[in-house]
């Protein structure tokens, strides 16, 4: 079956460094998502991108994050200077445009800022 | 602000019974609801959709939709262990839309 793939699984850096979180989401997808996770809160969303381009974004994404799809398979999420406060599972998904709308979602990267 | 409220329990029911989860959500246009299962340090694994008012069953999930009511359910039948997780709710406001959730309901399912 099918499924997102994302690399990798935990990540540790230091405040103020850059960090790359790569996806690969399923392959006939259309629109791509990050989300984030804090230790013991809720899902938030954090950025949607379809036909290279960003579709939607919340409050959280600011100027120190940017997505990118470098190739055909690749969907990235560059943090430019982490910060504590960054440190979170992230979770990439995909969707197919259809009735159901699902949205499925990748392993997650632990992102750990010392 | 759109909010999706759950109660964070923990639900315990015994092995072999029915747990019942329950959402609301704030936003009248919300269009598609989904039931997520996320076991700890893992990530949200569908369980069912539902976009339509009334019920929807999926072997021993059954998700109801009360659009008027701004409600969603979740009932597992038949109750495992293994079915001891954090069950998400989220609403989506259209076609790839993103995904709001609320906190999560743990459930556990004892022996």
């Amino acid at each position: 079956e099918p499924e997102v793939t994302q690399t990798p699984s935990h990540q540790v850096t230091q405040m103020g460094q850059e960090v790359i979180l790569r996806c690969v989401p399923i392959s006939n997808h259309l629109y791509f998502y990050w989300y984030r996770q804090i230790l013991g809160q809720k899902v938030e969303f954090l950025v949607s991108f379809y036909n290279n381009e960003i579709s939607e974004k919340s409050e959280i994404f600011d100027d120190q994050f940017s997505v990118e799809r470098p190739d055909g398979s690749n969907f990235t999420l560059k943090i430019r200077s982490t910060k504590l406060e960054d440190s979170a599972m992230y979770f990439c998904a995909s969707s197919e445009v259809s009735d159901s709308d699902t949205q499925y979602f990748g392993p997650g990267t632990r992102l750990t800022v010392l | 602000q759109k909010e999706v409220e759950q109660n964070s329990g923990p639900l315990s029911v015994p092995e072999g019974a029915i747990a019942s989860l329950n959402c609301t959500y704030s936003d009248r246009g919300s269009q598609s609801f989904f039931w997520y299962r996320q076991y700890s340090g893992k990530s949200p694994e569908l369980i069912m959709f539902i976009y339509s008012n009334g019920d929807k069953e999926d072997g021993r999930f059954t998700a109801q939709l009360n659009k008027a009511s701004q409600y969603v359910s979740l009932l597992i039948r038949d109750s495992q262990p293994s079915d001891s997780a954090t069950y998400l709710c989220a609403v989506n406001g259209g076609t790839a839309s993103k995904l709001t959730f609320g906190t999560g309901t743990r459930l556990q399912v004892t022996l």
